[in-house]
């Protein structure tokens, strides 16, 4: 079945570590985007990316880092930088980029937690 | 800077009962308007898009409405089940602006159906 799937499922990070969370998708999307929800907050947009080997900040980039090398795959890397790591992660595609007019789609969602 | 607020934070209702849910945003200058469904613990799984030139959208038993002019949506939810009960969120791709270009969703609204 076409969809995105984020692994793992529940990461548990010891303060002053870098984790990586995966995503990948086989909708045959342009565009991947990285979320981050917390309690009480609506979505807030990390990175994301309209094209393989493109990226780009959205407005809580500081912290983590991406990267784009294959179509099907947008991993999200939350380094030791990361002051509040601790958070509900979800990965997104959607056929073309924003400024399009595609429906966006959504994993099932990392939840990190920083012990 | 556009702002989505989403009315009632929370609804409790009794199975069978039409209801309907408020979004409203403060930049009219979209390109679409997405509903979105979230259980606990998981992603968020599209549920209608409006583009900006339509005025509805209608999916089995649901029916979202877009007045841009006045900044609002509504999602119609018929005959409602215990199954419906979820987070219902809004977001709206915007088209102006610092965020041109970026979702901007709504904090949701929790939803309780009961038999």
């Amino acid at each position: 079945d076409g969809g995105i799937t984020q692994s793992p499922k529940y990461l548990f990070r010891k303060e002053g570590q870098n984790v990586t969370l995966s995503c990948e998708q086989n909708l045959n999307h342009d565009a991947m985007y990285w979320y981050r929800q917390d309690p009480g907050q609506g979505l807030r947009l990390i990175y994301y990316s309209q094209i393989v080997n493109d990226f780009q900040k959205g407005d809580i980039a500081e912290g983590y880092s991406v990267s784009r090398e294959k179509k099907e795959s947008f991993p999200l890397t939350v380094t030791s930088a990361q002051k509040n790591p601790t958070a509900f992660y979800l990965c997104a595609s959607s056929a073309r980029g924003l400024g399009g007019i595609g429906e966006l789609f959504f994993g099932e969602g990392s939840r990190l937690t920083v012990l | 800077k556009q702002e989505v607020t989403q009315i009632p934070a929370a609804l409790s209702v009794p199975e069978g009962e039409n209801l309907v849910l408020n979004c409203s945003f403060t930049d009219s200058a979209i390109y679409n308007l997405q509903w979105f469904r979230q259980d606990p613990g998981k992603g968020l799984t599209s549920l209608l898009l409006i583009q900006s030139s339509q005025r509805e959208q209608t999916s089995g038993r649901l029916n979202a409405s877009l007045d841009k002019s006045s900044g609002r949506s509504t999602l119609y939810i018929a005959a409602s089940q215990p199954g419906d009960s979820a987070t219902y969120l809004c977001a709206v791709l915007n088209a102006g602006g610092t965020s041109y270009g970026k979702l901007t969703f709504g904090q949701g609204t929790i939803l309780t159906v009961h038999p």
